[in-house]
């Protein structure tokens, strides 16, 4: 699986959009892009994926780059519950391996 | 809420103890898997099962003796566990193995937070 970097914290006010962004540039062409988030002691929770195109749904939007090298999950509205450590994953569907590998993540803090 | 639930959600045993975990998955999902979450440690896939079947065993010591007896449970005996196995076990299910995107996205149950004493 491709090496992805996160920065490790954030703050965002409670009701503003929050972005986190991810680098993923060793990305081959056939790696889809997955979004987890963990709240302590929970587990993992889905997001959303993408491959190429931008994706929307109830709970997020991602926005993938033109050369893929790239990408950023969007939470339109954050709540105080979105405070959680977010993980940018990619991930080789043929790579023969079922292990979803997470990094360290973003730890979001949602002020309110 | 996830369509996994595990049961329990904590559970405390001795070394000498025989005890286990269950998950359920109601989301008509084909594929099961275990992993297990130690404090500052990364995630670690223990099986997986694909329509009942184990298709991977990480080097999982004995003690652990996974069961599934049909597609939407899957079961994790435990016995004569040692101190660092305490951590929380995570099962996840998803439609298929790989196939990717929404085929092989895994969802995840909320965990059993397990202390061997």
């Amino acid at each position: 699986d491709a090496k992805t970097t996160q920065p490790p914290s954030m703050d965002c006010a409670e009701g503003r959009a929050a972005n986190l962004p991810c680098n993923h540039s060793t990305i081959s062409g056939n790696e889809y892009v997955y979004w987890y988030r963990q709240i302590h002691s929970q587990g993992p929770q889905y997001i959303i994926h993408g491959l190429k195109n931008n994706e929307t749904n109830e709970m997020a939007s991602l926005i993938i780059t033109e050369d893929r090298k790239s990408s950023t999950l969007i939470l339109p509205h954050a709540t105080l519950r979105d405070t959680a450590v977010y993980y940018c994953i990619v991930r080789d569907s043929g790579a023969g391996s079922y292990q979803l590998t997470f990094g360290k993540g973003t730890k979001l803090s949602v002020i309110p | 809420e996830t369509g996994v639930t595990q049961t329990p959600r904590h559970l405390v045993m001795g070394m000498t103890n025989k005890k286990s975990l269950k998950c359920e998955q109601h989301l008509g999902h084909n594929a099961m898997y275990w992993y297990k979450q130690s404090a500052k440690k990364p995630l670690e896939l223990m099986f997986v099962y694909s329509l009942e079947e184990r298709v991977e065993n990480n080097s999982v010591p004995s003690r652990f003796s996974p069961e599934c007896p049909n597609s939407s449970h899957l079961f994790l005996h435990l016995h004569t566990l040692q101190p660092e196995d305490s951590a929380l076990y995570l099962c996840a299910s998803s439609q298929d193995l790989g196939g990717g995107g929404y085929q092989e996205t895994q969802y995840f149950g909320p965990g059993t937070r397990l202390l061997v004493l």
